[in-house]
């Protein structure tokens, strides 16, 4: 059964400082990986899509990193802004393509 | 233009009532998701809808949990005799394809059962 570990759980950090949020998955057989940012009290909103063949993705500020045959991703945030304060969830799709399995987030808080 | 939009956005209802969740998805995508954030628990995969082929069911807790999808648009989450377990935010997503595109998603019902 695949299984989704997100690290830290929560993370703090002064404004204009770089940071890595961590992923792990037990099973190297996906379809894809995603990041979203999730703020309270409102749905998903997707950061980063990395199908499996690809090493990376960026956007903006945002580099996500895939290897699959070690079980990791990395979300890095450039240059963290105190809008960026939100919990950030990693999914991977899996084989069959019909679902995705989430980690339980890091909750990031930047202070300005 | 539009994205996916749910309804109610909370709902509180007795505990052993029935409840329904609409999804409205983006226009001409012909996956939908659909997920359920428990406190402490992160989201869990429930149903997934893809065009005209039979849905995975997989992740259903239990047989109080059925949903349909009417003319490969709305799909409507039902959850019959409510306990207070069932208490969460239950998501909507929709997709345009099985596993290259971005699944996005609603803003969610939040449901209490008291």
């Amino acid at each position: 059964k695949q299984e989704v570990t997100q690290i830290p759980a929560a993370l703090s950090v002064p404004e204009g400082e770089n940071l890595v949020l961590n992923c792990s998955f037990t099973d190297s057989a996906i379809y894809n990986l995603q990041w979203f940012r999730q703020d309270p009290g409102k749905g998903l909103t997707s950061l980063l899509l990395i199908q499996s063949s690809q090493r990376e993705q960026t956007s903006g500020r945002l580099n996500a990193s895939l290897d699959k045959s070690s079980g990791r991703s990395t979300l890095y945030i450039a240059a963290s802004q105190p809008g960026d304060s939100a919990t950030y969830l990693c999914a991977v799709l899996n084989q069959a393509g019909t679902a995705l399995i989430f980690g339980k987030g890091t909750t990031l808080s930047v202070s300005s | 233009g539009a994205g996916v939009s749910q309804s109610p956005s909370n709902k509180v209802t007795e505990k052993g009532k029935d409840v329904e969740l609409r999804c409205d998805p983006i226009s001409g995508h012909t996956a939908l998701y659909w997920y359920r954030q428990s406190l402490g628990q992160g989201l869990e995969f429930l149903i997934y809808f893809q065009g005209n082929s039979a849905p995975d069911k997989s992740g259903l807790p239990s047989d109080r949990f059925s949903a349909e999808r009417t003319g490969g648009s709305v799909s409507t989450l039902t959850i019959q005799r409510t306990q207070q377990e069932d208490s969460a935010v239950y998501l909507c997503a929709s997709g345009a394809s099985v596993s290259t595109d971005t699944q996005y998603f609603g803003p969610g019902t939040r449901l209490t059962v008291l």
